[in-house]
C-alpha cells in the first residue's frame, strides 16, 4: 500500500532564506502528487499538483516542487521565504490506478519563519 | 465566496453524547468528504459522498454516520462520543472524485471529548 513520509515535522528558517520541505512516497507506480498548505486556524488549500508532464511544478506564492520518479520524491522549495509563509505543509499522493481513488496524506511539516 | 462552510468551530462533548457537525458547500460539487486530523498523523478519511443519496466509508468510519440528502449539505454525526474522537475535523469538497480536481476544505471543527 502506498505511504507518504514527510521527513521533517518542523523546519525553522530565517526570513528571506531558501527552504526545502521533503516528501517521499513508497511505491514507484504512476502517481498523482499534491502539496497543500494550512495557515493557522484555517483549512487546507492547494499549493500545487503534479498530474503528468513536466517534472517541475510551479504553484502559488512562489513555491515549486520537483517530481523525481527514481527517488520517489516530491520536495517543495521556495528560494526566499516570507513571514507570511508560516504554516503547515502537507504532501499527498494517489496511485493513478487505484480504483478507490484514495488520497494518502503525509503527517505534515510546520514551517517556522524566524525574523 | 463562501466555499465550504462547517459548524461549529469549537465543541466540547462529554463521553457518550451525540452531536452533528454541519457542512455546506456552494460550488455545486458532486464529491464531499470528511477528514479528521490528529497530531503527527496527517489527514484520515472518515466518510465520503459522490453525490446526493450516495455515501461510503473511508479509512476510519467507526463511530460516525453521514448522509447526503442534497448536493450542498453533508453532515457528520458522532453517535456516542469517545475521547478517541477528540480531533480536528475537516469537511472538503471537489467537483468530482477525479483526483486531478482541487479539493476545497472548510476551516475545521475542533472537537474535544471529555
Amino acid at each position: 500500500a502506498q505511504s507518504v513520509t514527510q521527513l521533517d515535522s518542523q523546519v525553522p528558517v530565517f526570513e528571506e532564506a531558501p527552504v526545502e520541505l521533503r516528501c517521499n512516497y513508497s511505491s514507484s507506480v504512476s502517481v498523482y502528487l499534491f502539496w497543500y498548505v494550512q495557515y493557522p486556524n484555517q483549512g487546507l488549500q492547494l499549493l500545487l499538483k503534479y498530474l503528468s508532464g513536466s517534472t517541475l511544478v510551479k504553484g502559488i506564492n512562489g513555491f515549486e516542487a520537483e517530481f523525481n520518479k527514481s527517488q520517489t520524491s516530491f520536495h517543495l522549495r521556495k528560494p526566499s521565504v516570507h513571514i507570511s509563509d508560516t504554516a503547515e505543509y502537507f504532501c499527498a499522493v494517489s496511485d493513478v490506478m487505484d480504483s478507490n481513488y484514495q488520497l494518502i496524506w503525509g503527517a505534515g511539516t510546520k514551517l517556522i519563519i524566524k525574523p | 465566496n463562501a466555499g465550504v462552510t462547517q459548524t461549529p468551530k469549537f465543541q466540547v462533548l462529554k463521553t457518550g453524547q451525540s452531536m452533528t457537525l454541519q457542512c455546506a458547500q456552494d460550488m455545486n460539487h458532486e464529491y464531499m468528504s470528511w477528514y479528521r486530523q490528529d497530531p503527527g498523523m496527517g489527514l484520515r478519511l472518515i466518510h465520503y459522498s459522490v453525490g446526493a443519496g450516495i455515501t461510503d466509508q473511508g479509512e476510519v468510519p467507526n463511530g460516525y454516520n453521514v448522509s447526503r440528502s442534497t448536493t450542498e449539505d453533508f453532515p457528520l454525526r458522532l453517535l456516542s462520543a469517545a475521547p478517541s474522537q477528540t480531533s480536528v475535523y475537516f469537511c472538503a469538497s471537489s467537483a468530482s472524485r477525479d483526483r486531478g480536481n482541487t479539493i476545497y476544505f472548510g476551516e475545521g471543527s475542533w472537537l474535544t471529548v471529555v
